[in-house]
C-alpha cells in the first residue's frame, strides 16, 4: 500500500452532504480505493470501496476522477453520528491495510 | 456486513503479567485476519497477518515473542502479549477477511492498560 494525502480535518453541519476528499497520485491500475471510518474508541468501519467507476451504497457515495488519482467520499446528508476519522486507502490486496492519518469530520448542529 | 468480535474490550493488568486478547469471526469463516495496534491521537499500526493453520507473519520492528498469534480455526484468532509493560498499553485491533481481495471487517478493539 503507499501513500494517500487527505485534509486532516473538516467540519460539516449537520443535514449538509460531508465531501472528502483524497488524493493517490500514483494509484496503479489493479488497486482499488477503499474507505473506513473510525468513530472513537472503535474499531475501523468499511464504507465503500471502488476501481475506476463511481459507487453508492446506503452509507455513501464515492466519485473517482477519470484519471483515478484522487477521489471523494460523499455522506450525502451528514449527522452527528458521522462525527469520526475517515480514512482512505488504496491497495491491491484488499485485505492488508495500511493506514494514514485520515480527515477528522466533526459535524455541528 | 459481517461481524467481527473481539474478547476482552478492555483489560488492566499489572506489569511483567501476560495478556491474551481472542478475536472471532461471528457469520464467517476468516480465512486471514489481521492484528493491529493503535496509540493515542494516532493511526493504526499493522502487527501481523495471521493465517489458519500456519505461523503468523510480522511487520518489520514488531517482536513475535512478544506479541503471540494463534489462528487455530477459520473463526478465531488470539493474541497475547507477554510479559507486558507499561509501553504495551494500547488499543489492539483485529480484522478478518473471508478470501482474497475482499473487504476487512474489524473487531471493536480491546484497550490494554499495564500498570
Amino acid at each position: 500500500d503507499a501513500k494517500t494525502t487527505q485534509p486532516p480535518s473538516m467540519d460539516c453541519a449537520e443535514g449538509r452532504a460531508a465531501n472528502l476528499p483524497c488524493n493517490h497520485s500514483t494509484i496503479s491500475g489493479n488497486e482499488y480505493v477503499y474507505w473506513y471510518r473510525q468513530i472513537h474508541s472503535q474499531g475501523p468501519q468499511y464504507i465503500i470501496h471502488g476501481l475506476k467507476n463511481n459507487e453508492t451504497n446506503e452509507m455513501a457515495s464515492l466519485i473517482i476522477t477519470e484519471d483515478r488519482k484522487s477521489s471523494t467520499l460523499i455522506l450525502p446528508h451528514a449527522t452527528l453520528r458521522d462525527t469520526a476519522v475517515y480514512y482512505c486507502i488504496y491497495t491491491g490486496t484488499a485485505s492488508k491495510l495500511t493506514f494514514g492519518t485520515g480527515t477528522r469530520l466533526q459535524v455541528t448542529l | 456486513g459481517a461481524v467481527v468480535s473481539q474478547h476482552p474490550s478492555w483489560v488492566i493488568c499489572k506489569s511483567g503479567t501476560s495478556v491474551k486478547i481472542e478475536c472471532r469471526s461471528l457469520d464467517f469463516q476468516a480465512t486471514t485476519m489481521f492484528w493491529y495496534r493503535q496509540f493515542p491521537k494516532q493511526s493504526l499500526m499493522l502487527m501481523a497477518t495471521s493465517n489458519e493453520g500456519s505461523k503468523a507473519t510480522y511487520e518489520q520492528g514488531v517482536e513475535k515473542d512478544k506479541f503471540l498469534i494463534n489462528h487455530a480455526s477459520l473463526t478465531l484468532s488470539t493474541l497475547t502479549v507477554t510479559s507486558a509493560h507499561p509501553e504495551d498499553s494500547s488499543f489492539y485491533i483485529c480484522s478478518a477477511i473471508q478470501g482474497a481481495n475482499t473487504e476487512a471487517f474489524f473487531g471493536q478493539g480491546t484497550r490494554l492498560t499495564v500498570v
